[in-house]
Protein backbone atom coordinates (compact mmCIF):
# COMPACT_ATOMS: atom_id res chain seq x y z
CA UNK A 1 0.00 0.00 0.00
CA UNK A 2 1.09 3.43 -1.03
CA UNK A 3 1.95 5.84 2.29
CA UNK A 4 3.25 9.34 2.34
CA UNK A 5 4.55 10.44 5.66
CA UNK A 6 5.19 14.16 6.25
CA UNK A 7 6.48 14.81 9.82
CA UNK A 8 6.74 18.80 10.29
CA UNK A 9 3.19 19.54 12.08
CA UNK A 10 4.03 23.54 11.23
CA UNK A 11 6.89 25.64 9.79
CA UNK A 12 7.95 29.05 10.01
CA UNK A 13 10.19 31.11 7.06
CA UNK A 14 11.27 35.05 7.65
CA UNK A 15 10.47 36.58 4.06
CA UNK A 16 13.06 35.84 2.12
CA UNK A 17 14.96 33.11 3.47
CA UNK A 18 14.84 29.43 2.24
CA UNK A 19 12.43 26.68 3.82
CA UNK A 20 12.55 23.30 3.26
CA UNK A 21 9.57 20.94 3.53
CA UNK A 22 9.97 17.29 4.22
CA UNK A 23 8.40 13.88 2.89
CA UNK A 24 9.01 10.66 3.11
CA UNK A 25 6.89 8.18 1.02
CA UNK A 26 6.83 4.15 -0.09
CA UNK A 27 4.89 2.49 -2.95
CA UNK A 28 6.11 -1.11 -4.52
CA UNK A 29 5.98 0.10 -7.72
CA UNK A 30 8.59 1.75 -10.27
CA UNK A 31 6.57 4.07 -12.35
CA UNK A 32 5.10 6.57 -9.91
CA UNK A 33 4.22 10.57 -9.79
CA UNK A 34 5.18 12.76 -6.32
CA UNK A 35 3.78 16.21 -5.98
CA UNK A 36 3.54 18.91 -3.88
CA UNK A 37 0.02 20.89 -3.34
CA UNK A 38 -0.40 23.93 -2.16
CA UNK A 39 -3.76 25.10 -0.29
CA UNK A 40 -4.42 28.13 1.00
CA UNK A 41 -6.89 29.52 3.01
CA UNK A 42 -9.45 29.86 -0.08
CA UNK A 43 -8.87 25.96 0.28
CA UNK A 44 -7.94 25.44 -3.69
CA UNK A 45 -5.90 23.07 -4.04
CA UNK A 46 -2.73 24.51 -6.66
CA UNK A 47 -0.20 21.94 -7.68
CA UNK A 48 2.75 23.68 -6.83
CA UNK A 49 5.70 20.68 -8.85
CA UNK A 50 5.67 17.36 -10.06
CA UNK A 51 8.65 14.58 -10.12
CA UNK A 52 8.59 11.94 -12.16
CA UNK A 53 9.64 8.52 -10.48
CA UNK A 54 12.22 7.69 -13.47
CA UNK A 55 13.96 10.78 -14.09
CA UNK A 56 17.14 11.48 -11.70
CA UNK A 57 16.66 15.01 -12.30
CA UNK A 58 14.78 17.01 -9.63
CA UNK A 59 12.40 19.01 -10.75
CA UNK A 60 12.24 22.84 -10.28
CA UNK A 61 9.25 25.48 -10.69
CA UNK A 62 10.72 28.76 -10.48
CA UNK A 63 10.91 29.53 -6.69
CA UNK A 64 10.16 25.71 -5.72
CA UNK A 65 12.69 23.30 -5.73
CA UNK A 66 12.56 19.15 -4.86
CA UNK A 67 15.18 17.22 -3.45
CA UNK A 68 14.13 13.76 -4.54
CA UNK A 69 16.16 10.89 -3.17
CA UNK A 70 14.41 7.63 -4.73
CA UNK A 71 16.67 5.10 -2.99
CA UNK A 72 15.47 6.95 0.17
CA UNK A 73 11.59 7.58 -0.60
CA UNK A 74 12.73 10.81 0.34
CA UNK A 75 10.79 13.79 -1.48
CA UNK A 76 11.23 17.42 0.04
CA UNK A 77 10.03 20.89 -0.94
CA UNK A 78 12.93 23.99 -1.04
CA UNK A 79 10.82 27.30 -1.41
CA UNK A 80 13.70 30.06 -1.94
CA UNK A 81 13.21 33.71 -1.42
CA UNK A 82 10.13 33.14 0.34
CA UNK A 83 6.65 35.38 0.13
CA UNK A 84 3.91 36.02 2.37
CA UNK A 85 1.95 34.67 -0.24
CA UNK A 86 3.21 31.39 0.21
CA UNK A 87 1.49 30.74 3.54
CA UNK A 88 -0.41 27.89 3.20
CA UNK A 89 -0.50 24.07 4.41
CA UNK A 90 1.58 22.34 1.95
CA UNK A 91 0.59 18.52 1.19
CA UNK A 92 2.95 15.91 -0.19
CA UNK A 93 1.38 13.62 -2.68
CA UNK A 94 1.68 10.13 -4.27
CA UNK A 95 0.60 8.79 -7.23
CA UNK A 96 0.96 5.52 -9.04
CA UNK A 97 0.35 5.53 -12.51
CA UNK A 98 -3.52 5.74 -13.43
CA UNK A 99 -4.59 5.39 -9.94
CA UNK A 100 -5.27 7.61 -6.83
CA UNK A 101 -3.70 10.41 -5.03
CA UNK A 102 -2.23 9.12 -1.40
CA UNK A 103 -1.54 12.56 0.83
CA UNK A 104 0.19 13.16 3.31
CA UNK A 105 -1.13 14.98 6.79
CA UNK A 106 0.25 18.38 5.40
CA UNK A 107 2.63 21.25 7.09
CA UNK A 108 1.24 24.72 7.77
CA UNK A 109 4.04 26.80 6.56
CA UNK A 110 4.04 30.19 7.64
CA UNK A 111 6.01 33.07 6.19
CA UNK A 112 6.21 36.11 8.71
CA UNK A 113 6.83 39.69 7.53
CA UNK B 1 -4.27 21.81 -17.51
CA UNK B 2 -7.74 22.95 -17.05
CA UNK B 3 -10.14 25.13 -15.55
CA UNK B 4 -12.50 23.26 -13.24
CA UNK B 5 -15.44 24.62 -11.68
CA UNK B 6 -17.65 23.67 -8.70
CA UNK B 7 -21.13 23.93 -7.52
CA UNK B 8 -21.95 24.83 -4.75
CA UNK B 9 -19.05 26.44 -3.42
CA UNK B 10 -20.02 25.96 -0.03
CA UNK B 11 -23.74 25.29 1.42
CA UNK B 12 -25.05 24.90 5.15
CA UNK B 13 -28.06 21.25 5.17
CA UNK B 14 -29.64 19.82 7.71
CA UNK B 15 -29.18 16.40 8.44
CA UNK B 16 -31.11 13.75 6.86
CA UNK B 17 -31.26 15.55 3.61
CA UNK B 18 -29.02 15.13 0.39
CA UNK B 19 -26.76 17.49 -1.58
CA UNK B 20 -25.84 17.10 -4.89
CA UNK B 21 -22.36 19.15 -6.24
CA UNK B 22 -21.37 20.06 -9.39
CA UNK B 23 -18.12 19.53 -11.11
CA UNK B 24 -17.29 20.96 -14.78
CA UNK B 25 -14.55 21.26 -16.92
CA UNK B 26 -13.40 23.03 -19.87
CA UNK B 27 -11.97 20.33 -21.43
CA UNK B 28 -12.52 17.09 -22.34
CA UNK B 29 -10.84 14.52 -19.58
CA UNK B 30 -10.95 10.71 -19.06
CA UNK B 31 -10.44 10.71 -15.46
CA UNK B 32 -12.36 12.31 -12.63
CA UNK B 33 -12.08 12.23 -8.83
CA UNK B 34 -13.99 13.14 -5.57
CA UNK B 35 -12.22 13.85 -2.57
CA UNK B 36 -13.17 14.48 0.92
CA UNK B 37 -11.31 16.59 3.48
CA UNK B 38 -12.89 16.85 7.03
CA UNK B 39 -11.46 19.45 9.37
CA UNK B 40 -8.35 20.10 9.96
CA UNK B 41 -7.58 16.92 7.82
CA UNK B 42 -5.31 15.72 4.62
CA UNK B 43 -7.99 14.76 1.42
CA UNK B 44 -9.19 10.85 1.22
CA UNK B 45 -10.12 9.98 -2.14
CA UNK B 46 -13.83 8.62 -2.44
CA UNK B 47 -14.39 7.18 -5.71
CA UNK B 48 -13.10 7.59 -9.16
CA UNK B 49 -15.29 8.35 -12.05
CA UNK B 50 -14.42 7.49 -15.78
CA UNK B 51 -16.85 8.49 -18.28
CA UNK B 52 -19.29 5.48 -19.61
CA UNK B 53 -18.59 2.93 -16.73
CA UNK B 54 -19.64 2.91 -13.07
CA UNK B 55 -17.74 5.03 -10.49
CA UNK B 56 -15.14 3.11 -8.62
CA UNK B 57 -15.66 3.28 -4.55
CA UNK B 58 -12.83 3.05 -2.04
CA UNK B 59 -12.45 1.40 1.25
CA UNK B 60 -15.07 3.20 3.73
CA UNK B 61 -17.17 4.56 0.75
CA UNK B 62 -20.66 3.15 -0.90
CA UNK B 63 -22.59 4.14 -3.68
CA UNK B 64 -25.38 4.50 -1.55
CA UNK B 65 -24.19 7.27 0.67
CA UNK B 66 -22.21 8.65 -2.33
CA UNK B 67 -23.82 7.66 -5.56
CA UNK B 68 -21.91 9.72 -8.46
CA UNK B 69 -22.94 10.16 -11.89
CA UNK B 70 -20.54 10.71 -15.03
CA UNK B 71 -22.70 11.56 -18.20
CA UNK B 72 -20.46 13.11 -20.44
CA UNK B 73 -16.15 14.23 -20.11
CA UNK B 74 -16.88 17.28 -19.00
CA UNK B 75 -19.27 16.81 -16.06
CA UNK B 76 -19.54 15.27 -13.00
CA UNK B 77 -22.03 14.94 -9.79
CA UNK B 78 -21.23 13.68 -6.26
CA UNK B 79 -24.52 13.33 -4.18
CA UNK B 80 -24.40 13.45 0.00
CA UNK B 81 -26.89 11.41 0.80
CA UNK B 82 -28.96 11.40 4.56
CA UNK B 83 -26.63 13.72 5.91
CA UNK B 84 -24.75 13.83 9.02
CA UNK B 85 -22.94 16.21 10.93
CA UNK B 86 -19.78 13.85 10.81
CA UNK B 87 -20.67 14.71 6.63
CA UNK B 88 -19.20 18.16 7.59
CA UNK B 89 -16.09 18.44 5.08
CA UNK B 90 -14.84 19.77 1.99
CA UNK B 91 -15.35 17.93 -1.26
CA UNK B 92 -13.16 18.33 -4.11
CA UNK B 93 -12.99 16.97 -7.44
CA UNK B 94 -10.22 16.91 -9.60
CA UNK B 95 -9.55 15.87 -12.90
CA UNK B 96 -6.16 13.86 -14.93
CA UNK B 97 -4.51 16.17 -17.96
CA UNK B 98 -7.08 16.66 -20.98
CA UNK B 99 -6.42 14.13 -23.76
CA UNK B 100 -4.87 11.41 -21.13
CA UNK B 101 -6.29 8.48 -20.85
CA UNK B 102 -4.62 7.15 -17.56
CA UNK B 103 -3.45 9.98 -15.51
CA UNK B 104 -0.48 10.83 -14.44
CA UNK B 105 -1.16 14.64 -12.89
CA UNK B 106 -4.55 15.97 -11.19
CA UNK B 107 -5.95 19.46 -11.27
CA UNK B 108 -8.17 20.56 -8.38
CA UNK B 109 -11.68 22.28 -8.80
CA UNK B 110 -11.87 25.21 -6.14
CA UNK B 111 -13.74 22.94 -3.24
CA UNK B 112 -17.61 22.58 -2.27
CA UNK B 113 -17.56 23.30 1.80
CA UNK B 114 -20.26 21.44 3.42
CA UNK B 115 -21.83 21.72 7.00
CA UNK B 116 -24.51 19.76 8.13
CA UNK B 117 -26.52 20.69 11.14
Amino acid sequence: AQTVTQSQPEMSVQEAETVTLSCTYDTSENNYYLFWYKQPPSRQMILVIRQEAYKQQNATENRFSVNFQKAAKSFSLKISDSQLGDTAMYFCALMEYGNKLVFGAGTILRVKS
Amino acid sequence: SAVISQKPSRDICQRGTSLTIQCQVDSQVTMMFWYRQQPGQSLTLIATANQGSEATYESGFVIDKFPISRPNLTFSTLTVSNMSPEDSSIYLCSVGRPGQAVADTQYFGPGTRLTVL
